[in-house]
């Protein structure tokens, strides 16, 4: 596809509901990201994928929180019984290559993010 | 850990320049991204820099110097579109070299 593209691009939760958020990389991009991004602030690392493997999920904030990429293309961002700090813009993110000490780093494309907000 | 500071906001002229500052303290360093983030929008590329001097690209230039953890973006001849967020990224070996942001630089453009 042209870009990345998520879904929904708004969610409205009730407290203790799950949600499932949804990411489209661009076409063929190896690395997979997710962040959260709360308001005024920069966006902050949740997890990473290289294909349908997923190498770092250090920035997850709960056991709440869990993503896949089962075929190595698109990602799902899953939230259980969400709560009220849970609400945030969620952004995906693709790079071509996989990273690591071989290899410089890449320009990461963003999704537009999905903006979740929990009542 | 990672630590990246940058002004919250900053006021500027329609076309002037304005030089936005990131200072960070990280280890593993692999590069630095500069995004401009319009309200509402996805964070898109401005420019990267790895090795130390500066980059130009159009409008927008970007300086390093890794030796004192610094880095800022310039904007020439500013323009009202301008006006948005610009958020300072490092990036970090490992973990597919994920980016570590400062909080974001508010730029507002005026007549």
């Amino acid at each position: 596809g042209a870009g990345v593209s998520q879904s929904p691009r708004y969610k409205v939760a009730k407290r203790g509901q799950d949600v499932a958020l949804r990411c489209d990389p661009i076409s063929g991009h190896v690395s997979l990201f997710w962040y959260q991004q709360a308001l005024g602030q920069g966006p902050e690392f949740l997890t990473y994928f290289q294909n349908e493997a997923q190498l770092d999920k250090s920035g997850l904030p709960s056991d709440r929180f869990f993503a896949e990429r089962p075929e190595g293309s698109v990602s799902t961002l899953k939230i259980q019984r969400t709560q009220q700090e849970d609400s945030a813009v969620y952004l995906c993110a693709s790079s071509r290559h996989g990273g690591g000490r071989a290899r410089l780093t890449e320009t990461q494309y963003f999704g537009p993010g999905t903006r979740l907000l929990v009542l | 850990g990672q630590n990246i500071d940058q002004p919250t906001e900053m006021t500027a002229t329609e076309g002037a320049i304005v030089q936005i500052n990131c200072t960070y303290q990280t280890s593993g360093f692999n590069g630095l991204f500069w995004y401009q983030q319009h309200a509402g929008e996805a964070p898109t590329f401005l420019s990267y820099n790895v090795l130390d001097g500066l980059e130009e690209k159009g409008r927008f230039s970007s300086f390093l110097s890794r030796s004192k953890g610094y880095s800022y973006l310039l904007l020439k001849e500013l323009q009202m579109k301008d006006s948005a967020s610009y958020l300072c990224a490092v990036s970090t070996w490992g973990g597919g070299n994920k980016l570590t942001f400062g909080t974001g630089t508010q730029l507002k453009v005026e007549l």
